[in-house]
């Protein structure tokens, strides 16, 4: 099955600088990437998502690349903020509203 | 548009007791999903309905855990008998096509 590797499990940033997230993974027939936030006592949300057809989306503040090749995809914050402070998973699917497979987290620290 | 329901929000059990679990999905959404959280892990899922048949239960543990769905719509994840090894968060998910939208999930403790 697919599995999904999720790196650093912790990030500690000043706030105002970018925080990047990595992730790779296994099966080279997943075709869709979301990025779920998730902060204490409360289910994840859907930040942002990627598709296979596309190699980069942004939507203000986050962005997120993929490489189908290497089979690994990233997270991009740019001048965070102490709101942004929080657990982040990503995720893959195979594509037809199959189940998530999800890393296991990255917790963000964004210092005053 | 409101978002997907859970309740109850929090249940303590005794290992051996069971439990029920409830999910109400945001309206039209075909696929439901129930996903297990353990402490400190992402989620992991458990079983997926398209509308009230199931698609996939593979990492259904199907000794103790059952789930259904009935009328398409709302759907129950019961365990029984419980172990200490199934506290965890147990989250619900639907989904119109690709994007999947999480409720609050019921935090469960087994002593």
């Amino acid at each position: 099955g697919e599995n999904v590797e999720q790196h650093p499990s912790t990030l500690s940033v000043q706030e105002g600088d970018s925080a990047v997230i990595k992730c790779t993974y296994s099966d080279s027939a997943s075709n869709y990437f979301p990025w779920y936030k998730q902060e204490l006592g409360k289910g994840p949300q859907l930040i942002i998502d990627i598709r296979s057809n596309v190699g980069e989306k942004k939507d203000q503040r986050i962005a997120v690349t993929l490489n189908k090749t290497a089979k690994h995809f990233s997270l991009h914050i740019t001048e965070t903020q102490p709101e942004d402070s929080a657990v982040y998973f990503c995720a893959t699917e195979m594509g037809g509203a199959d189940g998530l497979t999800f890393g296991k987290g990255t917790h963000l620290i964004i210092q005053p | 548009e409101a978002g997907v329901a859970q309740s109850p929000r929090y249940k303590i059990i005794e290992k051996r007791q069971s439990v029920a679990f409830w999910c109400n999905p945001i309206s039209g959404h075909a696929t439901l999903y129930w996903y297990q959280q353990i402490l400190g892990q992402g989620p992991k899922l458990l079983i997926q309905f398209q509308n009230n048949g199931v698609v996939d239960d593979s990492q259904l543990p199907k000794d103790r855990f059952s789930a259904e769905r009935l009328k398409g719509v709302d759907s129950t994840l019961k365990i029984q008998p419980a172990k200490l090894e199934d506290s965890a968060v147990y989250l619900c998910a639907s989904s119109d096509q690709y994007e999947q939208y999480f409720g609050p999930g019921t935090r469960l403790t087994v002593t």
